[in-house]
């Protein structure tokens, strides 16, 4: 069974740098047919998709946060990480990792997020 | 974007009933649409994707419906283990986006 675990600080000062890093473990992140990806959840604006990245690097980022995310992907390490530029308060929140399943046949192109990781609380806070 | 709005917002309900909860696309998005569970201090997990089709070892009282704009999750019988908050996500077009949320309370 697949299974995510995010990694990283949980207290960041404002205008810093986070880098949080998620392993994947009970299946290869080489797979086609999987995106990974972060998601966050803070009380004032909900559940927010941050941006997803293929095994082969290629990705794909929200355009409020694309000035200041890059994801990157380890294979060798079955990992992949997110880094988040110039924070601020409004950046405090649950920060998930999660797999995009693609699913596609003649018909049909869709995709979903399963499984996630547990989650990381960060504060942004001097 | 598009915009996803739930209703209701929160709801109470007892052990047996029937419950349905709304989600409404600002445009139309075919059948691309999942719900998630989540419990307090849990992840989000996966219950219906494809607006209609229901994930691997999720009970079959959960059922989803709709397509174009609206869609309907229902719990045929709600159970103890059901009370929890439920999220409706598009995947027609990045950036992905979620409902606000349901909350299931116990009556």
């Amino acid at each position: 069974q697949l299974h995510l675990q995010e990694s990283g600080p949980r207290l960041v000062k404002p205008s810093e740098t986070l880098s949080l890093t998620c392993t994947v473990s009970g299946g290869s992140i080489s797979r086609s047919s999987h995106f990974w990806g972060w998601i966050r959840q803070s009380p004032g604006k909900g559940l927010e998709w941050i941006g997803s990245i293929s095994y082969s690097g290629n990705t794909n980022y929200n355009p409020s946060l694309k000035s200041r995310v890059t994801l990157s992907v380890d294979t060798s390490k079955n990992q992949f990480s997110l880094n988040l530029k110039s924070l601020t308060a409004a950046d405090t929140a649950v920060y998930y990792c999660a797999r995009r399943i693609l699913y596609n046949t003649d018909s049909v192109h869709t995709n979903w997020f399963d499984p996630w990781g547990q989650g990381t609380l960060v504060t942004v806070s001097s | 974007d598009i915009q996803m709005t739930q209703s209701p917002s929160s709801l109470s309900a007892s052990v047996g009933d029937r419950v349905t909860i709304t989600c409404r696309a600002s445009q139309t998005i075919s059948n691309y649409l999942n719900w998630y569970q989540q419990k307090p201090g849990r992840a989000p997990k996966l219950l219906i994707y494809a607006a209609s089709s229901l994930q691997s070892g999720v009970p079959s009282r959960f059922s989803g419906s709709g397509s174009g704009t609206d869609f309907i999750l229902t719990i045929s019988s709600l159970q103890p283990e059901d009370f929890a908050t439920y999220y409706c996500q598009e995947s027609f077009i990045m950036p992905f986006t979620f409902g606000g949320g349901t909350k299931v309370e116990i009556k």
